[in-house]
């Protein structure tokens, strides 16, 4: 198995400012990603954080609200810019490790006010 | 973007019952199929994978593939009141991982 971190776990912030979430994992693995769970929905992948190079965005996502970092093979973060209630969700980052086994992180519970 | 689709139920069985959770994909390219399990409050869980037709079985789990009929279930035999949990049924395509909307589950003692 693969241990995980995030933080903050939650947050509340206010409507127009931004909030840095990072992801910690506990070896090095080559693919990171980045989902959003919005609340009684399933997962929606933002993007594929790449070590050394810019993250590669899904259709609806772009750079500008959600930038991405990925310094090394162990750590990521996530800035979810100008928020809007809108943006109220469960954050999660994730690892794949091997071939095909992908494990989530605890999440970030944000609240957009 | 391909789909991912699954009852969103919720699925009521009995304690004991077997429990069967069904899940259609559209991408008749995909080779990955995959079962998680997230308890509310929680980040989802890995319980099985499988890529060839046919039937695999893990403890009390079952995954079964048809890719002819673009088709993956799960069945959960001897049901308990803790495996009520919302299932996701996950496809891979690339490199990323499409989940389709979740099956909630409610076992009943």
């Amino acid at each position: 198995s693969a241990v995980i971190s995030q933080k903050p776990s939650r947050d509340i912030c206010q409507r127009g400012t931004s909030l840095t979430i990072q992801c910690q994992v506990d070896s090095q693995v080559t693919m990171m990603f980045w989902y959003r769970q919005q609340p009684g929905q399933s997962l929606t992948l933002i993007a594929t954080a790449n070590q050394g190079s810019e993250a590669t965005y899904e259709s609806g996502f772009v750079i500008d609200k959600f930038p991405i970092s990925r310094p090394n093979l162990t750590f990521s973060t996530l800035t979810v810019s100008n928020m809007s209630p809108e943006d109220s969700s469960i954050y999660l980052c994730s690892e794949v490790r091997g071939t095909d086994t992908q494990y989530f992180g605890p999440g970030t519970r944000l609240t957009v006010l | 973007q391909k789909e991912v689709e699954q009852n969103s139920g919720p699925l009521s069985v009995p304690e004991g019952a077997i429990a069967s959770l069904n899940c259609t994909y559209s991408d008749r390219g995909s080779q990955s199929f995959f079962w998680y399990r997230q308890y509310s409050g929680k980040s989802p869980e890995l319980i099985m994978f499988i890529y060839s037709n046919g039937d695999k079985e893990d403890g009390r789990f079952t995954a079964q593939l048809n890719k002819a009929s673009q088709y993956v279930s799960l069945l959960i035999r001897d049901s308990q009141p803790s495996d009520s949990a919302t299932y996701l049924c996950a496809v891979r395509e690339g490199q990323n991982f499409v989940f389709g909307p979740g099956t909630r589950l409610s076992v009943l003692p």
